[in-house]
């Protein structure tokens, strides 16, 4: 069965940087598109990028030049480096699977892992 | 980017209740619509994609229509572990966008 794992969040200082992993198993890692979406404290759904089964990627406004996504099919671990942390990057973030279908659908997420910053 | 708006926001029903819920997005996207279920302190449920496939395992109860920029979820006899938000996402262009959200509450 398809299982999305992420680890890295926790509490950083505005300005701060962390590396979130996800590991993934019970699918071929490399087929798959992959992305990371946020949820901010009761807030609603926010996309932030994805990665194709090897080095395209694309990003959201909010983040592009600060969030760098990776993967690393060898491992079957897709991560997130984001640097230059600002108060409203707070959230929890989601791994996801995409669709082979549908690269910007998303069938599977993970647990999410928690960043929050703050001074 | 596409603009994604859900109504209600929120709405409370009866067990047994036929529920709907609207998405209309700012331009046509054809049929990639998809409906998302979560639940508080979980992640997120694929229930609908292509506006009107039911996900595998998902219950019979839900379903999708509509193309274009108008679509709805509806839930027929509403259960109460259909208490949760729903949220629909265009996956026509990037970035996929999400709808604000509509939370379903049981009375």
């Amino acid at each position: 069965q398809v299982q999305l794992v992420e680890s890295g969040g926790g509490l950083v200082k505005p300005g701060g940087s962390l590396r979130l992993s996800c590991a993934a198993s019970g699918f071929t890692f490399s087929d798959h598109y992959m992305s990371w979406i946020r949820q901010a404290p009761g807030k609603g759904l926010e996309w932030v990028s994805y990665i194709s089964g090897h080095t395209y990627t694309n990003y959201a406004d909010s983040v592009k030049g600060r969030f760098t996504i990776s993967r690393d099919n060898a491992k079957n671990s897709l991560y997130l480096q984001i640097d230059s942390l600002r108060t409203e990057d707070t959230a929890v973030y989601y791994c996801a699977r995409n669709t082979v279908a549908d690269i910007l659908l998303v069938d599977y997420w993970g647990q999410g892992t928690l960043v929050t910053v703050s001074s | 980017d596409i603009q994604m708006t859900q109504s209600p926001s929120s709405l409370s029903a009866s067990v047994r209740d036929r529920v709907t819920i609207t998405c209309r997005a700012s331009q046509s996207i054809s049929s990639n619509l998809n409906w998302y279920q979560q639940k508080p302190g979980k992640a997120p449920n694929l229930l609908i994609y292509a506006a009107s496939s039911l996900q595998s395992g998902v219950p019979s109860r839900f379903s999708g229509s509509g193309s274009g920029t108008d679509f709805t979820l509806t839930i027929s006899n509403l259960q109460p572990e259909d208490s949760a938000t729903y949220y629909c996402q265009q996956s026509y262009s990037t970035p996929p966008t999400f709808g604000q959200g509509t939370k379903v509450e049981i009375k």
